[in-house]
């Protein structure tokens, strides 16, 4: 069955450092997607990055980047330079195959809460 | 473009009541998932709902139901409430059914209490 594992479930940092969020995931499926979503206070999830199975690329946006490693089925978020805007739960995900249905849904990791200190 | 938006946003019950939540996707987008997020099991999917049919189902007792209008817009119904359905509910809509891994944009959320 699919599985997401986000072991870190609070991190602490102080603006500017850098910090890095991880996310492993289990799957049986060859074809997959992984997501990163942000929830801030407010409780509403925002889409940061979505990869495909078949794209092990590192994406870098602004100062977000991705590190996508099948070898270890892991995904993992790196803030650079990070900033008290930052702080909220951030959630790693799974779209594969139901077992039962084959069909897809998202299976959520238990979330980061990141507070970033002034 | 509008949001995805849920009504009502707070909503306090007693055990055994129901209670319906609606939700309204984006303009254009045909299909509506509702996942419940509570502080124990996290964020879990409840279903979704594309063209008027449920076509994906999570693991939720029968007491948690579902339906689309022809607008898409969507409702949840939760009969004979218990204290571990107080969750935060979330609604997320796509442009095609999420089987096909389209992005999905998430509403703010409907909080419910069971008393």
């Amino acid at each position: 069955a699919q599985k997401v594992t986000q072991a870190q479930t609070e991190i602490s940092v102080v603006e500017k450092e850098d910090v890095t969020l991880d996310c492993v995931y289990e799957t049986r499926d060859t074809t997959y997607y992984l997501f990163w979503y942000k929830q801030p206070p407010s409780g509403e999830l925002v889409f940061l990055i979505r990869r495909n199975s078949f794209d092990e690329q590192n994406e870098i946006s602004g100062r977000y980047s991705w590190n996508f490693q099948k070898s270890t089925s892991s995904f993992n978020f790196t803030i650079t330079a990070s900033q008290v805007v930052d702080s909220a739960v951030y959630f790693c995900a799974l779209s594969d195959a139901l077992v039962d249905t084959g069909r897809r849904a998202l299976t959520f990791g238990s979330g980061t809460r990141l507070q970033v200190q002034p | 473009k509008a949001g995805v938006t849920q009504t009502p946003r707070y909503l306090i019950k007693t055990r055994g009541q129901q209670v319906t939540l609606s939700c309204s996707p984006i303009s254009g987008h045909r299909s509506v998932s509702w996942y419940q997020q509570t502080p124990g099991q996290g964020l879990q999917f409840l279903f979704e709902y594309f063209s008027e049919t449920q076509r994906n189902k999570g693991n939720f007792p029968g007491r948690f139901s579902g339906r689309q209008f022809s607008n898409s817009r969507s409702e949840m119904n939760v009969s004979t409430l218990e204290l571990g359905d107080s969750a935060l509910y979330l609604c997320a809509s796509s442009l095609e059914q999420a089987v096909r891994d389209n992005e999905q944009f998430f509403g703010p959320g409907t909080r419910l209490t069971v008393l």
